[in-house]
């Protein structure tokens, strides 16, 4: 079964300070990678995504993931993180069944960035 | 645009009562899904479907049942609820697309409280 790992619960961070939250994948075949974001009381939010082509994807809000095949990984990074920044991580894997394609999530990474 | 509609925000149920979630999305997408999230488990998927009156069942299927009579509606029922179901409940919808590259959309989430 296709599926993502994030190995942290909590990543704390100060703000301007390069922030990096980390995912790992298995796949059989190519992977679709995503990140999503979740703020308090709300919905999940799309980030950004990796499908082909350039390892380093820029998204929304400044932040920007790198696809390493060879780590099989998809980490998430912002050069300066903000306060504002602070809110739930999730990373995860698009992939196609018999019945459609299904998304798979990690189990998520809470970001705090203090100022 | 309204995009992914939950209803209601808010529910406490008693044990072995019964209730539906009802998920509105006005883009018309083909992929709906249903998640369920509780902490440090991620999210983890209910139920999708692929098309109108069409519906699979995900990693927790077991005590939900689901419907999609009309393409823009996806409902999730509980018959019977347990304590074990309190939860907050995501709904999702996307572009159906031959590959798996599209992100999903989400509702803002229903905070569900089995007593």
């Amino acid at each position: 079964a296709q599926s993502v790992a994030q190995p942290e619960d909590q990543v704390n961070v100060a703000e301007g300070n390069p922030l990096t939250v980390k995912c790992t994948y298995s796949v059989s075949g190519n992977p679709y990678l995503f990140w999503y974001v979740q703020y308090p009381n709300r919905g999940l939010q799309f980030l950004l995504k990796y499908i082909t082509g350039d390892n380093l994807v820029k998204g929304s809000y400044g932040f920007e993931a790198e696809f390493n095949k060879s780590q099989t990984s998809f980490h998430l990074k912002k050069p300066s993180a903000l306060v504002s920044d602070s809110a739930l991580y999730f990373c995860a894997v698009r992939w196609i069944t018999g019945g459609g394609n299904k998304l798979t999530f990690g189990t998520g990474t809470q970001l705090k960035v203090e100022l | 645009n309204a995009g992914v509609t939950q209803t209601p925000k808010f529910r406490v149920l008693k044990t072995g009562q019964s209730m539906t979630l009802l998920c509105a999305q006005d883009m018309n997408h083909e992929y709906m899904y249903w998640y369920r999230q509780d902490p440090g488990m991620g999210l983890r998927l209910i139920h999708y479907s692929v098309g109108e009156g069409t519906t699979a069942k995900g990693e927790v299927p077991d005590g939900y049942n689901v419907s999609r009579l009309k393409k823009q509606n996806f409902l999730l029922g509980l018959e019977s609820a347990a304590p074990s179901q309190t939860s907050v409940y995501f709904c999702a919808s996307s572009y159906r697309t031959m590959k798996a590259d599209t992100e999903a959309f989400f509702g803002q989430g229903t905070r569900l409280t089995v007593v």
